[in-house]
């Protein structure tokens, strides 16, 4: 199975910094990368699939770059509502496999 | 809109079966994949399986030889069936739409498996 380590896994941040979370598959998987947020209790919810394309209603602050084996998201102008945990999931082999999460709290 | 509702019992002694329903509206379950995620209390995500509407089925090869995955069309729902559980299969069960990455998620319900 296609193995995804995602880096920070805690990351204190401000409102309206620029943060960056990484995540890196143990083998190539072009772009098939999907970003989830989600918030406590709640369901996740997609932000960026096929590593840089935006889901509808997504703001425009979230953005998504990366192919083979690296790849990024990007929050920039982080607001209060984007205090969460993200996921990234790789999509291109099934069993789908969701890396162990990054949660961004406020500093 | 299309919206997904999980549905079934909070819980369940160990060595029985967990069963969950997922009702799907505003959208027909045919010419989709539909699968089941699991999120244990305060931990990460992982895919149980998928069901196409005809009757595929995919599992995770860590869970395959306890799951069933079933679809009924006329009722546009599909279902969970996990056997044999443990303590350790507690967690938060997500039914959703599969496109591959996942666009149409349910609410969630906790499944907690105790005597």
């Amino acid at each position: 199975d296609i193995q995804l380590t995602q880096s920070p896994s805690f990351l204190s941040a401000s409102v309206g910094d620029t943060v960056t979370i990484t995540c890196r598959a143990s083998q190539g998987i072009s772009s098939y990368l999907a970003w989830y947020q989600q918030k406590p209790g709640k369901a996740p919810k997609l932000l960026i699939y096929v590593a840089s394309t935006l889901q509808s209603g997504v703001p425009a602050r979230f953005s998504g770059s990366g192919s083979g084996t690296e790849f990024t998201l990007t929050i920039s102008s982080l607001q209060p509502e984007d205090f969460a945990t993200y996921y990234c999931q790789q999509l291109h082999s099934y069993p789908l496999i969701f890396g162990g999460g990054t949660k961004v709290e406020i500093k | 809109q299309v919206q997904l509702q999980e549905s079934g019992p909070g819980l369940v002694k160990p060595s029985e079966t967990l069963s969950l329903t997922c009702t799907v509206s505003g959208g027909s379950i045919n010419s989709y994949y539909w699968s089941w995620i699991r999120q244990p209390p305060g931990k990460g995500l992982e895919w149980i399986g998928y069901i196409y509407y005809s009757g595929s089925t995919n599992y995770n090869p860590s869970l395959k030889s306890r799951v069933t995955i079933s679809v009924d069309t006329s009722k546009n729902q599909f279902s969970l069936k996990l056997s044999s559980v443990t303590a350790a299969d507690t967690a938060v069960y997500y039914c959703v739409r599969d496109r591959g990455y996942v666009d149409y998620w349910g609410q969630g319900t906790l499944v907690t498996v105790s005597s």
